[in-house]
């Protein structure tokens, strides 16, 4: 069965650049979530979207953005990286009305040197 | 602001034994819990999931109960084998849509 898809699964910047996470929900998922976990932390919820319009907003930094396209895709921007936004990056999707389990990608991991 | 703890922070078993992991939450107007498994540096994993108005889910060795009043979940793993050892979440989804993880539990069975 199709999962979530994530890309790239690793990424270096360095500080002050810019990142973009795409993220791929399961086909016919209309809800796309997006995730940080820190090292040893749980992840921490930063922003959903829901046919294509922001849904809720968690702990997401000014500095980052995020949209759902027309094909429900989800790309997450990141600028002006610190160090500190090294971590691992999760996307979920979900369907709503369909229980809205959440599964999800297997990451990106993005180093900030 | 909804809260979700879970206890033990970590646990090594010997193989075989039956165990339970806790999940608690401050809020109950939850609209389903999720209990995942994710392996060091990789994905989660979603094991069951349980709606609000659910008391248990089965999936294979894996039990999950819910006592939403009393603001509660249990995994039950039984006879647990080495390829068990993982850190399990546990999360919550509120009537807003907000997701929020426990820290984890990191069980190591033991062959």
């Amino acid at each position: 069965a199709a999962g979530v898809i994530q890309s790239p699964r690793h990424l270096i910047k360095e500080k002050r650049e810019t990142a973009t996470l795409k993220c791929y929900p399961i086909p016919r998922h209309d809800t796309v979530y997006w995730y940080q976990q820190g090292p040893g932390q749980d992840p921490q919820f930063l922003i959903s979207f829901y046919e294509k319009m922001q849904s809720d907003k968690g702990s997401i930094p000014d500095r980052f953005s995020a949209q759902q396209f027309s094909d429900y895709h989800s790309e997450l921007n990141m600028s002006s990286l610190e160090l500190g936004d090294s971590a691992l990056y999760f996307c979920a999707s979900s369907r709503r009305g369909m229980d809205n389990e959440q599964f999800f990608g297997p990451g990106t991991r993005l180093t900030v040197l | 602001k909804q809260e979700v703890t879970q206890i033990p922070a970590a646990l090594s078993v010997p193989e075989g034994e039956n165990l339970v992991l806790n999940c608690s939450f401050t809020d109950s107007a939850i609209y389903n819990l999720q209990w995942f498994r994710q392996d060091p540096g990789k994905g989660l994993t979603s094991l069951l999931l349980i709606q609000s108005s659910q008391r248990e889910q089965t999936s294979g060795r894996l039990n999950a109960s819910l006592d939403k009043s009393s603001g509660r979940s249990t995994l039950y793993i039984a006879a647990s084998q080495p390829g068990d050892s993982a850190t399990y979440l546990c999360a919550v989804m509120d009537y807003g849509q907000n997701f929020v993880f426990g820290p984890g539990t990191r069980l190591s069975v033991l062959p």
